[in-house]
Parts: structure tokens; C-alpha cells; sequence
């Protein structure tokens, strides 16, 4: 079975301040870990991946994300943020062992403030 | 590439009428995906085909939501008879085959508003 949890429902930070996006998942082989971003009244757009390979996955927009086997974690980060940056983040999960449809978390609501 | 096409963007109606969403997806993907997204329930995974043939449709809330692909290029989304408990918005999501990427992409969805 496969699962994603992020933590937070809201993240609020200061524009030029680095952000974390948190998200933690379970599955039975290995992960294929994504990351989406939702924008106001728009669907969601792939931001990044980890299907095998380096640990830190660089993506769009500045974008990054960490993958941490031993903490089931894949926070995504960005160094400086910019109030475009606010909108709604989804981490997904695909198990290599499961179904080939990943699962995506709740969201979290990222806010970055002038 | 005009990526996916979800028609109507916005559909309001009434209770009790039949209410249904096309998708057009990205041409050569191979999956399918419709999504309701909800601020209670957040995204949900309703139906996925491939290659047209619906695979699982467990998500599907009840007997008055229907999913069809009649070819590679259109879905259709029908709920009927509709309650307010409906209103949403619906998302329509193409896969290409190759398993290796596994990256969905999303159309514009369409909020559908039940009174």
C-alpha cells in the first residue's frame, strides 16, 4: 500500500526567506516521489520528480527537493521565495511494487508575504 | 501541443438535472484520469482509463457518477441525477505511457456548482 502525508496545512514565510514544503510517504518497494503546484483557479503542474538517482532533485521554478530514505521524506525547498510562489502544493506518491497510479497528498497552502 | 482540454470551465445547475464534462487529453497519452477536488476531501482520484478501457473505478462516489472513453481523444464525466453535495471542481488528467515518468498533466478543470 502507498500513502503521502504533508503535515501542514499552511506554510507562511517571508518573501526572500527560504521555504520548506513538508511531505512524508509510505510504500512497500521503492518511491517515485512528485511534486505539483496548484495556482488560483488552475490545474495542477508538475513540478518535479524522484524516480532513482541523486538524492536532491532540482525542478522548476527554482524548486528542489530532498529525498531521505531513511526519514521516508521529500521535502521540497526553495532557497529565496517570492510571493509568486504562493499557492497550493501537492506531494505524490507512486509505489514500484503497487499500482501504477501515484496518490496524492491533501495540499499544503504555501503563503509567501511581501 | 494545447495540452488538456476540459469544456465547460464553469457549469452551474440546478438539483436533479444531468450534468456532463468533457476531456479532451494530450494526443499519444495513453491514461486517463478524472479528479474531484473538494476543500473537505482535497483531490480525489475518481476513474482512470487506459487506452481507453476504464481500469478502476473505485473512487467513483456512487451509481449517479459515470465515466466513458468512446476513443484516445474524449472522455466524458456524467453525473446524474445531481445534488449540491457534487459541487466541485473536476479535473481531467493525462499519463503517457512510458512508465518511467509517470507525470500527469492536468486540464483547467471545470467547477461545477449544483444548487
Amino acid at each position: 500500500a502507498q500513502s503521502v502525508a504533508q503535515p501542514e496545512d499552511q506554510v507562511n514565510v517571508a518573501e526572500g526567506n527560504p521555504l520548506t514544503v513538508k511531505c512524508t510517504y509510505s510504500v512497500s518497494g521503492n518511491p517515485y516521489l512528485f511534486w505539483y503546484v496548484q495556482y488560483p483557479n488552475r490545474g495542477l503542474q508538475f513540478l518535479l520528480k524522484y524516480i532513482t538517482g541523486d538524492n536532491l532533485v532540482k525542478g522548476s521554478y527554482g524548486f528542489e527537493a530532498e529525498f531521505n530514505k531513511s526519514q521516508t521524506s521529500f521535502h521540497l525547498k526553495k532557497p529565496s521565495a517570492l510571493v509568486s510562489d504562493s499557492a497550493l502544493y501537492f506531494c505524490a506518491v507512486r509505489d514500484s511494487e503497487g499500482s501504477y497510479i501515484p496518490t496524492f497528498g491533501r495540499g499544503t497552502s504555501l503563503i509567501v508575504h511581501p | 501541443d494545447a495540452g488538456v482540454i476540459q469544456s465547460p470551465r464553469h457549469e452551474v445547475t440546478e438539483m436533479g438535472q444531468e450534468v456532463t464534462l468533457r476531456c479532451k487529453p494530450i494526443s499519444g497519452h495513453d491514461y486517463l484520469f478524472w479528479y474531484r477536488q473538494t476543500m473537505m476531501r482535497g483531490l480525489e482520484l475518481l476513474i482512470y482509463f487506459n487506452n481507453n478501457v476504464p481500469i478502476d473505478d473505485s473512487g467513483m462516489p456512487e451509481d449517479r457518477f459515470s465515466a466513458k472513453m468512446p476513443n484516445a481523444s474524449f472522455s466524458t464525466l456524467k453525473i446524474q441525477p445531481s445534488e449540491p453535495r457534487d459541487s466541485a471542481v473536476y479535473f481531467c488528467a493525462s499519463s503517457p505511457r512510458d512508465g518511467s515518468t509517470d507525470t500527469q498533466y492536468f486540464g483547467p478543470g471545470t467547477r461545477l456548482t449544483v444548487l
